[in-house]
């Protein structure tokens, strides 16, 4: 089972609707990630947190919102997202923002479809 | 631009062969090389990590190899098993930048095992 739990699964959503991605960990780490992932494409950086600070934005459109209440959540709160936006959603953590040699730790994603 | 590219995009071997995966990369700065296996709708997990120094690094029957000089990496995988059926995600680390390690992923070399 992976350390890093993502909520919910799946989620089916229409363009005008509001929801939030949730992501959480356990093991200390005090740097966060949020990745999308589109089909047989690598995943693709979005934001980085570190602790508990927004450290990175990938020009990410603004109706994609992170927030990081505490140093075990994460969230990703979604608004008026489009069709392109429907992919799978990896939130990872790892142990030390400061430290370049730490693997990624990653949750199993949320399978998000736009109709 | 930094680019990681893998070969072969696909590969089907037999249970119990072996198979080794090529990853060419050009990144810089470089900090640290790493190797991913994701299976179908789970989140990519760490299998090594190696730094320019190191030129082998092994976990179980996984053997990863690099070399710096050449920009070149490989992942030896021995006596397959069905289980081994996944993507492998090389992903090379440009250390850390503004707080949380930034990864360039490559696309990914799609394993099939089988009997």
């Amino acid at each position: 089972d992976t350390e890093v739990t993502q909520t919910p699964k799946h989620l089916v959503m229409g363009m005008t609707n509001k929801k939030s991605l949730k992501c959480e960990q356990h093991m200390g780490h005090r740097a966060m990630y949020w990745y999308k992932q589109k089909a047989k494409k690598p995943p693709e950086l979005m934001f980085v947190y570190s602790y508990e600070k927004l450290s990175i934005n990938e020009s990410v459109p603004s109706r994609f919102s992170p927030e990081c209440p505490n140093s075990s959540l994460l969230n990703l709160h979604l608004h008026a997202l489009q069709p392109e936006d429907s992919a799978l959603y990896l939130c990872a953590s790892s142990q030390d923002p400061g430290q370049q040699y730490q693997p990624q730790h990653f949750g199993d994603g949320t399978r998000l479809s736009i109709l | 631009k930094n680019q990681v590219e893998q070969s072969p995009q696909s590969l089907i071997i037999l249970e119990g062969k072996n198979c080794t995966l090529q990853c060419n990369y050009t990144v810089s700065p470089f900090s640290n090389l790493r190797w991913y296996k994701q299976d179908t709708g789970r989140g990519p997990v760490s299998l090594t990590i190696m730094t320019f120094s190191e030129n082998t690094k092994s976990n179980g029957r996984y053997t990863a190899t690099l070399d710096a000089d050449t920009k070149q990496s490989s992942l030896h995988i021995t006596a397959s098993q069905l289980s081994d059926s996944a993507s492998y995600i090389c992903v090379v680390s440009s250390g850390v930048t503004g707080g949380g390690n930034k990864l360039t992923f490559g696309t990914g070399t799609q394993l099939k095992v089988e009997l």
